[in-house]
């Protein structure tokens, strides 16, 4: 079984571009998450879906974060325009339907904002 | 509100050392599940245990068990005779079970250092 699969690994760019995450997550989930990494804050929430609804959202920083999931098998975070204090790990992962159901993370995005 | 604690930070052991790893929890709910997740160097993050609050067996795979208690709200984590290999960081999470929408709390997570 193919896992949560996330494009790009790594992500550097300037500051005040557009930047893509893109998330497929396991075929059959029903929910799927996106997290961020940094060192001062650990894991963080940002949003999370539930058959394609977004259902929480509270965790989104700031408006210049937008997350979609346009189908089942696919979703993006886009931070539009980019600054130095997003660079960070972005987790994408998904689950079964359930509070008992084990999140399955993917390998992340390690996005860097020069 | 939902709150887990993983006071240590950092924990060196040289190998074939036995290590614990301490995870403290807060809820309000009477169900919920208690996750254990590794960080390899390589940044992933795997599920390795679920535990639901009804369940207060301890549980063993090969050289890692949990030791989970409700009295003092603690799901322990402990890795007999380390190995350089498991060097991560270990996050404890929470799921509280009122809800159906399975949100994961963390802990801070702990790294764990094995020295050759």
């Amino acid at each position: 079984d193919a896992g949560v699969i996330q494009s790009p690994r790594h992500e550097v760019t300037e500051m005040g571009q557009e930047v893509t995450l893109r998330c497929k997550p396991i075929s059959g989930h029903d929910y799927l998450f996106w997290y961020r990494q940094t060192m001062m804050r650990g894991l963080e929430l940002l949003i999370y879906f539930n058959n394609n609804v977004p259902i929480d959202d509270s965790g989104m920083p700031e408006d210049r974060f937008s997350a979609k999931m346009p189908n089942a098998s696919f979703s993006t975070l886009k931070i539009q325009p980019s600054e130095p204090r997003d660079s960070a790990v972005y987790f994408c992962a998904s689950s079964l339907a359930g509070p008992n159901q084990p999140q399955h993370f993917g390998d992340g995005t390690r996005l860097s904002i020069l | 509100a939902q709150k887990v604690t993983q006071a240590q930070t950092e924990i060196s052991v040289v190998e074939k050392e036995d290590v614990t790893l301490d995870c403290v929890y807060e809820t309000r709910d009477t169900t919920y599940y208690l996750f254990w997740y590794k960080q390899p160097p390589s940044g992933e993050l795997v599920f390795l245990i679920r535990r639901n609050s009804f369940d207060e067996q301890n549980e063993i795979s090969g050289r890692y068990s949990w030791n989970f208690q409700k009295s003092t709200s603690s799901f322990n984590f402990t890795i007999t005779a380390s190995q350089v290999v498991d060097s991560a960081v270990y996050f404890c999470a929470l799921t509280p079970g009122g809800s159906t929408l399975g949100r994961l709390y963390f802990g801070r997570g702990t790294q764990l250092t094995v020295w050759p």
